[in-house]
């Protein structure tokens, strides 16, 4: 079963404009991570974020934890064309698992 | 540093035939490895992992087996393909603490 489930399911900006891409998931985690994918390429790994940790940077990236909401946000600011991807997050198990879940992610369309 | 490879890029089968995708890991030892299958424009379903050679475990009761003869080297097999084996495989390793997952550039395998 999903465990991260991302909203949009699409999004298309400005290049130049703020993209916001939101993921909710259902069970206690011990990590959240968000990847990115270009089309038809593997999934590179952009950001991991703690369960006691609330908000985490990287660059002009911006993420966000709320655990009682068992939700999550990436932020990407002033966006850029190549930014074009599928952006998804991902979950472990905080039981220790091997597992991580992955959503289905957010397709974010950057116009130039 | 770490790389990860998989092969065939493309596939293309017909129905009925075997299929073996291969995944070798470089730079590491003892990794996690896991394949994921991505049907179009949807996120990752796992499908197996291992976390030591010979040691498999599976996710969604189907047409696929995997193995790790090695260990840095995980196989996805079919005896027979269906129609609905055909998506994009993704092969992914962690490190043991099994967080960041790194990968592949995915194999594209079409059933006819």
């Amino acid at each position: 079963s999903q465990q991260g489930e991302e909203d949009p399911q699409a999004l298309s900006i400005q290049e130049g404009e703020n993209a916001t891409m939101n993921c909710s998931y259902k069970t206690s985690i011990n990590n959240l991570q968000w990847y990115r994918q270009n089309s038809g390429r593997g999934l590179v790994h952009l950001i991991l974020i703690r369960s006691n940790e609330r908000e985490k940077h990287s660059g002009r990236l911006r993420v966000t934890l709320d655990t009682s909401k068992k939700s999550s946000s990436l932020l990407i600011t002033a966006s850029r064309a190549a930014d074009t991807a599928s952006y998804f997050c991902a979950t472990d198990e905080e039981t220790g698992g091997f597992k991580t879940i992955f959503g289905a992610g957010t397709r974010l369309f950057v116009k130039a | 540093s770490q790389t990860i490879h998989q092969w065939p890029a493309t596939l293309v089968q017909p129905v009925g035939s075997p299929l073996s995708l291969e995944c070798t890991v470089e730079g590491t030892s003892n990794p996690n490895l896991y394949w994921y299958r991505q049907a179009a424009g949807r996120g990752l379903q796992l499908l197996f992992y291992s976390v030591g050679i010979g040691q498999i475990s599976s996710e969604v009761p189907q047409n696929l087996s995997a193995s790790r003869p090695q260990d840095r080297q995980f196989i996805l097999s079919s005896k027979k393909l269906l129609l609905s084996d055909s998506g994009f495989y993704l092969c992914a390793w962690s490190g043991l603490v099994a967080e960041t997952q790194y990968f592949g550039p995915g194999t594209r395998l079409l059933v006819l």
